[in-house]
């Protein structure tokens, strides 16, 4: 069974960093293609950025509003992968989820960014 | 405003057929697989159809995915009051960045 779990939410004050970490398991961890989607309190779901496999060159993509501000990477000896989010601001708040590229789901972290 | 666009909420009674469209663009929907997800209440989003109109093991058939050129569809029937959830549509922003763009949701009740 796979299971995907998320951990590293908190409360972060405006410009400051938090780091994300997905522990999954129950599949072959180094071929998937792994992203993290947010959801803003009472909103919909928003594609954060994506990491793809090794074999298909480790190479990330990241939606336009956290380009340069997040890092995605992964550590296929760990099973892990982790979102670094630094100079934070307000509307990074939401529940963070680690998904196998969208199709099996954490049960999400919450990060709230405020002063 | 999303890339994919949802109607913001549906309605049926219980045994009901209802369907959920999502409307994109040649560049998204119109080159790509439709991914619909079901998100209960306090709950992470769980998927429901993958690849268009694909349902993964443990979906019941009464969930299933349509696509006709920049638009897809959700269609369930039998409706029943568990099915009261909001459901989201997605699809690869493009085929070349292969970003993946949302709907906005559409909160469906079962009268």
């Amino acid at each position: 069974e796979v299971q995907l779990v998320e951990s590293g939410g908190g409360l972060v004050k405006p410009g400051g960093s938090l780091r994300l970490s997905c522990a999954a398991s129950g599949f072959t961890f180094s071929n998937a293609w792994m992203s993290w989607v947010r959801q803003a309190p009472g909103k919909g779901l928003e594609w954060v950025g994506r990491i793809r496999s090794k074999t298909d060159g480790g190479t990330t993509d990241y939606a336009a509003p956290v380009k340069g501000r997040f890092t995605i990477s992964r550590d296929d000896s760990k099973n892990t992968m982790s979102l670094q989010m630094n100079s934070l601001k307000t509307e990074d708040t939401a529940v963070y989820y680690c998904t196998t590229d969208l199709i099996n789901w954490g049960q999400g972290t919450l990060v709230t960014v405020s002063s | 405003q999303s890339v994919l666009t949802q109607p913001p909420s549906a309605s049926g009674t219980p045994g009901q057929r209802v369907t959920i469209s999502c409307s994109g663009s040649r560049s998204n929907i119109g080159s790509n697989n439709v991914y619909w997800y079901q998100q209960l209440p306090g709950t992470a989003p769980k998927l429901l159809i993958y690849r268009t109109n694909q349902r993964p093991s443990g979906v019941p058939d009464r969930f299933s995915g349509s696509k006709s050129g920049t638009s897809a569809s959700l269609a369930i029937s039998g409706l029943r009051s568990e099915d009261e959830a909001d459901y989201y549509c997605a699809a690869w922003g493009d085929s070349l960045s292969g970003n993946w763009v949302f709907g906005g949701g559409t909160k469906l009740t079962v009268l």
